[in-house]
């Protein structure tokens, strides 16, 4: 069935400091993708998305990039900021995103920047 | 934007109770709402899909007799986790959509002793 891996954490970086983390997935068809947010103590908030290859999503100066050849979706941003620390999920939606669509996430990546 | 809240957030119980956790959406109606589970550093699982007026859509491995959805609303989903043991100790997470963004809830913690 379909899946959602990305990297483990916890990854701690340094205030300025450039981020990537991986995401790779496996699906039938043409998935939509999306970065979810956990900041702490609140509930997942959508980050940005991708509904086709080559798009790319971006958001709050984190970027990702649908890449169909690779089944990749990492996430980056150039300069990291103490309020970026949070829980970052990958996920993906099989087929096109509806309503009721199924959403299908990674296992979250924990990321703590340090001043 | 479009707020999900959740009752209620920490739930400890004994073993053999039945708990009733629920989600609403506070500014939108939303026919379908999805249930998560979450374990520790590890993924969201959808546990099933809550359909407004009708009977909700289960996860391949989800005891629907344990775990009880009613949808009663357009506003209004609920779980209830029958005779609790404490491995159904975890995060639970709900979920709606509209306009097809998905909006989620605070979570419940439910700690089953």
């Amino acid at each position: 069935g379909d899946s959602v891996t990305q990297m483990e954490g916890p990854v701690t970086l340094s205030e300025e400091a450039f981020l990537t983390i991986n995401c790779t997935y496996t699906a039938t068809g043409y998935p939509s993708l999306f970065w979810y947010v956990q900041y702490p103590g609140e509930g997942l908030q959508l980050l940005l998305k991708a509904t086709k290859a080559d798009d790319k999503g971006s958001n709050k100066g984190f970027e990702a990039t649908y890449r169909k050849e690779t089944t990749s979706f990492h996430l980056e941003k150039g300069s990291v900021q103490v309020s970026d620390s949070a829980v970052y999920f990958c996920a993906l939606s099989s087929g096109e995103y509806s309503s009721a669509s199924k959403i299908i996430f990674g296992s979250g990546t924990r990321l703590s920047i340090r001043p | 934007g479009a707020v999900v809240s959740q009752h209620p957030s920490r739930v400890i119980c004994k073993s053999g109770t039945s708990v009733k956790i629920e989600c609403r959406s506070l500014d939108f109606q939303a026919t379908t709402m999805f249930w998560y589970r979450q374990f520790p550093k590890k993924s969201l699982m959808l546990m099933a899909t809550s359909n407004e007026g009708s009977k909700a859509t289960y996860e391949q491995g989800v005891e629907k007799d344990k775990f009880l959805i009613n949808h009663a609303s357009l506003t209004l989903s609920t779980l209830t986790v029958t005779s609790a043991h404490p491995e159904d100790s975890s995060f639970y997470i709900c979920s709606a959509r509209e306009n097809y963004k998905e909006f989620f809830g605070p979570g419940t913690r439910l700690t089953v002793l």
